[in-house]
Formats: C-alpha cells, structure tokens, sequence
C-alpha cells in the first residue's frame, strides 16, 4: 500500500464550479498534513495546512480525519488560475530533529473557461 | 523570508559527466537540507537527508556514492550527480528546514538532460 495516495485526476471543470480532492495515508504515527500546489514544471508551494478541526482559507477548505487517516480539499468558486497539481503531503518524525515529508502524486486540475 | 535558491535552475550534459547542483538558504539557517528527484507524472521521491556537518541519510534505492551530498554549512548543501547517464535525467528539488519547524521551504528545482 502507498503512503499517500491521491487520485490522480485530472478534473477538468468550468470557472465557479466547486471541486474536492481527497488523499489518504498510511502511517498513523503521521504528525502533520498539508497540501502543497505545484504549477507545471515549478517546484511545490505550500497552500494550507490541514488541522482535525478543519481550516478555511478563502475559497479554500482543508479537513483532516485522523481516525480514518483521510486529509480533504474543497476549492470553491474554481478560478483559472487554479490550475495546478494539488499534492497531499504528510509529515513523520524521522529524528534528530528533522521532519521527513511524504508527499502524494497529486492531482491534477484544470479550469476550464 | 525563507527563501531557497538552487544552481543552476537547468543544465545538459553528455553521458559520464558529473553535474553539481547547489542549494542554499538565503535568509535563514538551515539545520537540515533535503533532496528530492521527480520524474513526469510522478511524485516527488526523497532521495536523502542532508544535517550540516555529518553524513547524508540516503533513502533506499538511492545510490550514495552516485549522488554525493556535502552539507558543509548551515545555508549551503550540494548535490552532486556522479557519472551521469540518461536515466538520471529528471528534475532536481531542494528544501531546508528552519530549526524546530515542520515546514519545508522548497528551491526551484534543477532540470537535469543527460544526453
């Protein structure tokens, strides 16, 4: 089984529409969640972090369920500009004081006018 | 704040050469650099953990004496791709983690075509 899977898309969908992806992983010691967006041949940014009591920004939703070791994204109101590769990525502790991030394949959106 | 600039951002090169690739942290210490490789269509694979001042930690698979990391200060991390062939060509990423942080602060990346 994958760490971090992710469904690989690609959702195309028009300008305004509502979209949700989800990933799962499999370490239950994981200690942090994120989803990360890549742009085409870029390297990754960070967009949010994903906490159990779920967060908001913008148009944007993140929402973790430990139990079921799920992280969700909700992007409302699609923008053109949205259209990236959204990776789902997952943080253990691997020592010495560093993180180690795992990270999904992504999916991939497109925006379509 | 936080930023993370690679060197050089692409390079090609013929088969058997090697290529160094740098990382720095420009405005912060970076106690622990990383080194990722991503092929198309694929996610991002950590090849090694790089902690200033001893050994890499080298995921497996990842050949250490192929891929050397030297991490010789708390802003600057290399990656150098040893004897390289057609199957090394991908793209290259860094990151650097700020002391006690989860986040990981990402370079542009390196292209690398191996001819």
């Amino acid at each position: 089984r994958k760490e971090v899977e992710q469904d690989p898309g690609p959702f195309n969908v028009p300008e305004g529409a509502t979209v949700a992806f989800n990933c799962t992983y499999s370490n239950s010691a994981s200690q942090s969640f994120f989803w990360y967006r890549q742009d085409c041949r870029k390297e990754p940014k960070l967009l949010m972090s994903v906490y159990s009591s779920g967060n908001e920004d913008g148009r944007f939703t993140a929402q973790l369920n430990r139990a079921s070791q799920y992280i969700s994204l909700l992007i409302r109101d699609s923008k053109l500009s949205d259209s990236a590769t959204y990776l789902c990525v997952v943080t253990s502790y691997s020592g010495a004081g560093s993180y180690q991030l795992t990270f999904g394949k992504g999916t991939k959106l497109s925006v379509i006018p | 704040g936080a930023v993370v600039s690679q060197h050089p951002s692409r390079v090609i090169c013929k088969s058997g050469t090697s290529v160094k690739i740098e990382c720095r942290s420009l405005d912060f210490q970076a106690t622990t650099m990383f080194w990722y490789r991503q092929f198309p269509k694929q996610s991002l694979m950590l090849m090694a953990t790089s902690n200033e001042g001893s050994k890499a930690t080298y995921e497996q698979g990842v050949e250490k004496d192929k891929f050397l990391i030297n991490h010789a200060s708390l802003t600057l991390s290399t990656l150098t791709v040893t004897s390289a062939h057609p199957e090394d060509s991908s793209f290259y990423i860094c990151s650097a983690q700020w002391t006690s942080y989860n986040e990981q602060f990402f370079g542009p990346g390196t292209r690398l075509t191996v001819l």
